[in-house]
Parts: C-alpha cells; sequence; structure tokens
C-alpha cells in the first residue's frame, strides 16, 4: 500500500510569491491533516479535513495559508503570498479518523528568501 | 505554558543502556500517539494508546490517564534508535487533532 505522498520534497521560494504544496493520503483514509514543524515552534496544526470537509483551520495561519481537499485522494496548501517566515517543513498526515493511527508524509522542506 | 511536556529534551546512550523518555499533559487526553522522526525527517508512528501498556520488540510504552502522563521504555538502545521521539496528544471524541510535545532527541552512541 502506498502511505502519503507529498510533492514537492523540496521548494526554494522568494518573499511574495505563491506556492503550492501537494499531498495524497493513504488510500481510504478519512482523516487528512497538514502541519508545519519548525525547530522553534516545534509541529503545529494548520488544517484538518474529515470528507473533504474542513475541519479546523490552525487559527493563527489563516491569513496567507489556506488548504484545500477537492477530492478525497488529494489535497493542496497554498501560501499567499510567503514570507522568510514560512520557511519550514510542511507535513501531511492522513487516518481513517479519530482515536486512530496518523500515518505522515515525508515532508516538504520550504525556504523563503 | 505547553499543553504536552516532554523531558527530557535531549539524551545521549550507550548503545546497549536502557532510557525512558516522559510526556506530561495539561490538556485532556484521551489517547497518546508516538512518534519517532528519523534524521531524513521521516516521521514514524511506533504506538497509539488508549489507557494501558503496550509493547514492541524494545520499546514499550505506558500512558496513564488518571496522572495525565505518558511513558516510552527503550530497552538495548541500537545506534538505529536515534532521532527525535514525539509525543502527541488527542482529546478525543470526534475531533482527531493531535497536540504535539516539542520531541526529545535521542542520540545513540557505540
Amino acid at each position: 500500500d502506498a502511505g502519503v505522498t507529498q510533492t514537492p520534497r523540496h521548494e526554494v521560494a522568494e518573499k511574495g510569491q505563491t506556492i503550492i504544496l501537494k499531498c495524497e493520503p493513504v488510500s481510504g483514509h478519512n482523516d487528512l491533516f497538514w502541519y508545519r514543524q519548525t525547530k522553534i515552534q516545534g509541529l503545529e496544526l494548520l488544517s484538518y479535513f474529515r470528507s473533504k470537509s474542513l475541519m479546523e483551520d490552525g487559527g493563527a495561519f489563516k491569513d496567507r495559508f489556506k488548504a484545500e481537499m477537492l477530492n478525497s485522494s488529494f489535497s493542496t496548501l497554498k501560501i499567499q503570498p510567503t514570507e522568510p517566515k514560512d520557511s519550514a517543513v510542511y507535513l501531511c498526515a492522513s487516518s481513517f479518523g479519530a482515536q486512530d493511527t496518523q500515518y505522515f508524509g515525508p515532508g516538504t522542506r520550504l525556504l523563503v528568501l | 505554558g505547553d499543553q504536552v511536556k516532554q523531558s527530557p529534551s535531549a539524551l545521549s546512550l550507550q548503545e546497549g543502556t536502557n532510557s525512558a523518555l516522559r510526556c506530561n499533559f495539561s490538556i485532556a487526553t484521551t489517547t497518546v500517539q508516538w512518534f519517532l522522526q528519523n534524521p531524513r525527517g521521516s516521521l514514524m508512528n511506533l504506538f497509539y494508546l488508549v489507557p494501558g501498556t503496550k509493547e514492541n520488540g524494545r520499546l514499550k510504552s505506558t500512558f496513564n490517564s488518571k496522572e495525565s502522563y505518558s511513558t516510552l521504555h527503550i530497552r538495548d538502545a541500537q545506534l538505529e534508535d536515534s532521532g527525535t521521539y514525539f509525543c502527541a496528544a488527542e482529546a478525543g471524541g470526534s475531533n482527531a487533532k493531535l497536540t504535539f510535545g516539542k520531541g526529545t532527541k535521542l542520540s545513540v552512541k557505540s
């Protein structure tokens, strides 16, 4: 079975650009999560979908971050416009639902100059 | 303060020794997950816990919901155990959101 896949694995952007990160969850999973990981803040939840419906949009990240899930097997995270402080690893995870193991993708390492 | 507090923040072990990592929760926690992030950055799920204990090879984890903590015991540490260990709390109900600790960075040396 394929795990969670994420593309691209690395992204370099100039300040002010728009970037789109992509995630494909494990087939059959109903829940999908986007996290941001930095050394200082650790792992922070950006967005959480259940059966394509947005359950949580991570409050502080509403401004320039938008996650979408147009079908059950694909999600995007758009950052617009990017700022240097957005440099981080963006992780996607999926699970069957509440009280179930979350499986993580390999992450996208974003550098904003 | 941190809702999920992990200790220690870093740990160095000699190969073959044992150790324990701990998470204390200050939020309502129904289930706990433990993950290992390897040096390449991949997060691997180690345990999914309801209150009680699970064991897998050289790893054993306990979740005590009454006292709001979880532990991860590593027995006979090996070089490949090196990485950062994260615990995460799930509040329960229909919300699957996890709140993560800041991690314990483990280095196993020969």
